[in-house]
């Protein structure tokens, strides 16, 4: 089945431990994104990755770093959560960054930082 | 930059039709996008526009006008289902982003 994941789901933390979100897919995509959302704010790009060891700033990218070592494969790495950080966040990908027609969504991770 | 406008809220009524509207200024213009989104759920795509004009797709329809900056979806034939927020997104020059809109809130009531 194609699919995105991410791991955690829900995730509480305290200001400054440093923490990872997953995310995966299994469709070969060569684009994937991650996104934020807040009430009132709708959804924001952190980062994005055109394919491998390509990646690159959204509009909300500070506080934030990923990498993209394998297609499959873009993490989401908080270095040092702060309470602002507290979100819904949400993985995406799809076939190539002009084919967003069929980009895909993980299931989101809740994130609460203390 | 990208601004996008779409309101906040909207009710309606179960079996009417409710229009939601999308205003949008944008450094470049690759598509506009409607996402459904329920409380907690991922997105889920409704349509895709680059051309002018108006796509129907069963009970939902969207419409852009590229120069007027302007699009809506259109709910027919409304259902409880539907309630649930509405993104508009536009992907800018390049096709490298896609900025949404900040999400129109449907209640749809008896």
């Amino acid at each position: 089945e194609a699919q995105v994941t991410q791991n955690p789901r829900y995730l509480i933390t305290v200001t400054g431990k440093k923490l990872t979100v997953t995310c995966s897919q299994n469709m070969n995509h060569e684009y994937m994104s991650w996104y934020r959302q807040d009430p009132g704010l709708g959804l924001r790009q952190i980062y994005y990755s055109m394919n491998v060891e390509v990646t690159d700033k959204g509009d909300v990218p500070e506080g934030y770093k990923v990498s993209r070592k394998e297609k499959r494969n873009f993490p989401l790495i908080l270095e040092s959560p702060s309470p602002n950080q507290t979100s819904l966040y949400f993985c995406a990908s799809s076939p190539t960054r002009a084919a967003m027609v069929t980009q895909y969504f993980g299931p989101g991770t809740r994130l609460l930082v203390l | 930059g990208q601004n996008i406008d779409q309101p906040t809220e909207m009710t309606a009524t179960e079996g009417a039709i409710v229009q939601i509207n999308c205003t949008y200024q944008t450094s470049g213009f690759n598509g506009l996008f409607w996402y459904q989104q329920h409380a907690g759920e991922a997105p889920t795509f409704l349509s895709y526009n680059v051309l002018d004009g108006l796509e129907e797709k069963g009970r939902f329809s969207s419409f852009l006008s590229r120069s007027k900056g302007y699009s809506y979806l259109l709910l027919k034939e409304l259902q409880m289902k539907d309630s649930a927020s509405y993104l508009c997104a536009v992907i800018g020059s390049g096709y490298s982003t896609l900025t949404f809109g900040k999400g129109t809130m449907l209640l749809v009531s008896p």
